[in-house]
């Protein structure tokens, strides 16, 4: 069971889009509708954002957005904000075992 | 609103076995809606599942970690936990608990994390 692949960092100025990568195998990410996205803020708990693939817990605005295509997964965030600014993980469920994206500290410029 | 909150020691020995406990509150364990979960952070670096449980003692675990996992619960406190054996300073981390509808959808509702120190 390897992590997942994402980007060290990424960055994007206010009002900018970004766009989060997540990769995976035909064993987790291309296998299964089962990713999820959390944002992480230093010293704080991870905060669900996306959950199969695309769907957005109740309170997690709409410039949040997910989707997946064959083994990679992607976080896209509009109208970047700086509270945005965080640290982003990928997860998905591959055989009763979930596992991790390496995450993504996303840089507000 | 559920709530979460890991105890434990936060220094354990190497070669020891840490455990930790996460306390539910606001809802039911038992209640079969959920699965509960632990995760871990070590200093600096990304998470890492350590494994889930459903109330009815179903457990599933990280194939990297198996040999010297064990969650348990323990439905009369609302609680579960975590046994970690034959610890080393790569275990050193801040732990988390958490709360998952099923096996598939993430983890919506984290305790607040607590640090774990293997040290001698």
């Amino acid at each position: 069971q390897s992590a997942l692949t994402q980007p060290a960092s990424v960055s994007g100025s206010p009002g900018q889009s970004i766009t989060i990568s997540c990769t995976g195998t035909s064993s987790d990410v291309g296998g299964y509708n089962y990713v999820s996205w959390y944002q992480q803020h230093p010293g704080k708990a991870p905060k669900l954002m996306i959950y199969e693939v695309s769907n957005r817990p109740s309170g997690v605005s709409n410039r949040f957005s997910g989707s997946k295509s064959g083994n990679t997964a992607s976080l896209t965030i509009s109208g970047l904000q700086a509270e945005d600014e965080a640290d982003y993980y990928c997860s998905s469920y591959t055989s009763s075992t979930v596992v991790f994206g390496g995450g993504t500290k996303l840089t507000v410029l | 609103q559920v709530q979460l909150q890991e105890s434990g020691p936060g220094l354990v020995k190497p070669s020891q076995t840490l455990s930790l406990t996460c306390t539910v509150s606001g809802g039911s364990i038992s209640s079969g809606d959920y699965y509960w979960s632990w995760i871990r952070q070590p200093p600096g670096k990304g998470l890492e599942w350590i494994g889930y449980i459903y109330y009815s003692g179903s457990t599933y675990y990280n194939p990297s970690l198996k040999s010297r996992v064990t969650i348990s619960v323990d439905t009369s406190k609302n609680q579960f936990s975590l046994k970690l054996s034959s610890v080393t300073a790569a275990d050193t981390a801040v732990y988390y608990c958490a709360r998952a509808d099923n096996l598939y959808y993430g983890m919506d509702v984290w305790g607040q994390g607590t640090t774990v120190t293997v040290s001698s």
